[in-house]
């Protein structure tokens, strides 16, 4: 069993909906949830960052943690064409391995005007 | 945020030679620099960890005299691949954290490597 499983997509939604991107995670001892955003042929950028079970908003992004589950979701409101990128969830063990990310396989999603 | 800059963008070399790619935080010192690598439509697998001043940690299966990085001072890592061959084409990535930028990870923006 791979340690993270995302979504593959592709998403392909129209400017304005809610996009619900997901991930689900088997190793007990990620700690740290992250969401980062890439662009083609650029590096990844944090997008949202947190460690503990619940909500987390900030603008229209709001990033949702179950950790009783093993599951984390991100959820942009008010898609715009901007946000077609890569996003890929991430995750930090913590403790000796702080800092050692490990990454979903991402899920490429397109915003249509 | 903490900016990370990566030189050269783009390379392309012939089999058998040697690449050197430059990784740098350019306001703020990193105690600490990842390298990454990702495939087409492939996530990012971490390579290895660096800490200024000292070895780099490898991850499994990576090979650490191919793949020789050498961070000397705090504000630049170095990854040189060596006797380059068409498989290690790919995308690799590079990350820092530490000073001011405290533990969050600011990646650079890659360097595409095509082989030969």
């Amino acid at each position: 069993q791979k340690e993270v499983e995302q979504d593959p997509g592709p998403l392909s939604v129209p400017e304005g909906a809610i996009v619900s991107l997901n991930c689900t995670y088997s190793n007990s001892a990620f700690q740290y949830f992250m969401w980062y955003r890439q662009y083609s042929r650029k590096g990844p950028e944090l997008l949202m960052y947190t460690y503990s079970s619940g909500n987390k908003e900030d603008g229209r992004f709001t990033a949702q943690v179950d950790k009783s589950s093993k599951y984390i979701s991100l959820f942009i409101r008010d898609s715009q064409p901007s946000d077609s990128a890569t996003y890929l969830c991430a995750w930090n063990a913590g403790g000796t391995s702080y800092g050692k990310l490990t990454f979903g396989q991402g899920t490429i999603l397109t915003v249509h005007p | 945020g903490a900016v990370v800059s990566q030189h050269p963008s783009w390379v392309i070399c012939k089999s058998g030679t040697s690449v050197k790619i430059e990784c740098r935080s350019l306001d703020f010192q990193a105690t600490t620099m990842f390298w990454y690598r990702q495939f087409p439509k492939q996530s990012l697998m971490l390579m290895a960890t660096s800490n200024e001043g000292s070895k780099a940690t490898y991850e499994q299966g990576v090979e650490k005299d191919k793949f020789l990085i050498n961070h000397a001072s705090l504000t630049l890592s170095t990854l040189t691949v060596t006797s380059a061959h068409p498989e290690d084409s790919s995308f690799y990535i590079c990350s820092a954290r530490g000073g001011r930028a405290g533990n969050e990870q600011f990646f650079g923006p890659g360097t595409r490597l095509t082989v030969l």
